[in-house]
């Protein structure tokens, strides 16, 4: 497969427990984005990264939030200790990188993780 | 005050006919993004805009920097455009408008 992939494509889990999702970037893209829908709402940006570092943290929701990167690739969105208001679709994206985070290089989606906190 | 304004909300249209959607902006931007959300989710970028106009099939889409405003335009719609319409903006931080939901009808 050529696309962005995540996992799971659904979780279920009660409030109070921490969450993992995983984004497997296209290969050579160097730029992934994390967003997060929520029902009926639009889309917020979560945090970038520019290879394994993210420049900006800031638009991580809580200190509940935290992603990593390494070599380059595969990123994990975690989420501690789950809320109610937690539940959203969270969307990865990837894309070559261009002269800025959001420049003229197109974003290439995943179809997300649906998480429903209980 | 949100940084993307989109309008309209909703929007209907008859098969054929030609659409607009507008974007305005109030930070400062590397780039313009336009995104469409189908029904199912999946999220498609359609265009990146830094200056002038972009043209892709049936698609349009140009942008003013000067006053801060992109227009999506859609020539001879089809039931198949039908989706959300996502307009974004970035430099260090990306942003988002509400959406144009748009329903092309037969």
């Amino acid at each position: 497969g050529a696309g962005v992939s995540q996992s799971p494509s659904n979780k279920v889990t009660e409030k109070g427990k921490d969450v993992e999702l995983r984004c497997d970037p296209i290969s050579g893209h160097t730029a992934l984005y994390w967003y997060r829908q929520s029902l009926g709402q639009g889309l917020e940006f979560l945090i970038y990264f520019q290879g394994n570092s993210a420049p900006d943290k800031s638009g991580l929701p809580s200190d509940r939030f935290s992603a990593e990167r390494t070599g380059g690739s595969v990123s994990t969105l975690t989420i501690q200790r789950t809320q109610q208001e937690d539940s959203a679709v969270y969307l990865c994206a990837s894309s070559l990188v261009g002269p800025s985070p959001f420049s003229n290089q197109p974003q290439h989606f995943g179809d997300g993780t649906r998480l429903s906190i209980l | 005050k949100n940084e993307v304004e989109q309008s309209p909300q909703n929007l209907t249209a008859q098969e054929g006919e030609f659409i607009t959607i507008n974007c305005s902006y109030s930070v400062g931007i590397s780039a313009l993004h336009w995104l469409q959300q189908h029904p199912g989710g999946g999220i498609v970028s359609l265009f990146m805009l830094s200056s002038g106009k972009k043209k892709h099939g049936r698609l349009i889409a140009t942008i003013n920097i000067q006053e801060k405003h992109s227009s999506l335009h859609i020539t001879a719609s089809h039931p198949r455009d039908s989706a959300v319409y996502i307009c974004a903006v970035g430099r260090s931080q990306f942003y988002f408008g509400t959406g144009t939901s748009l329903t092309v009808i037969p």
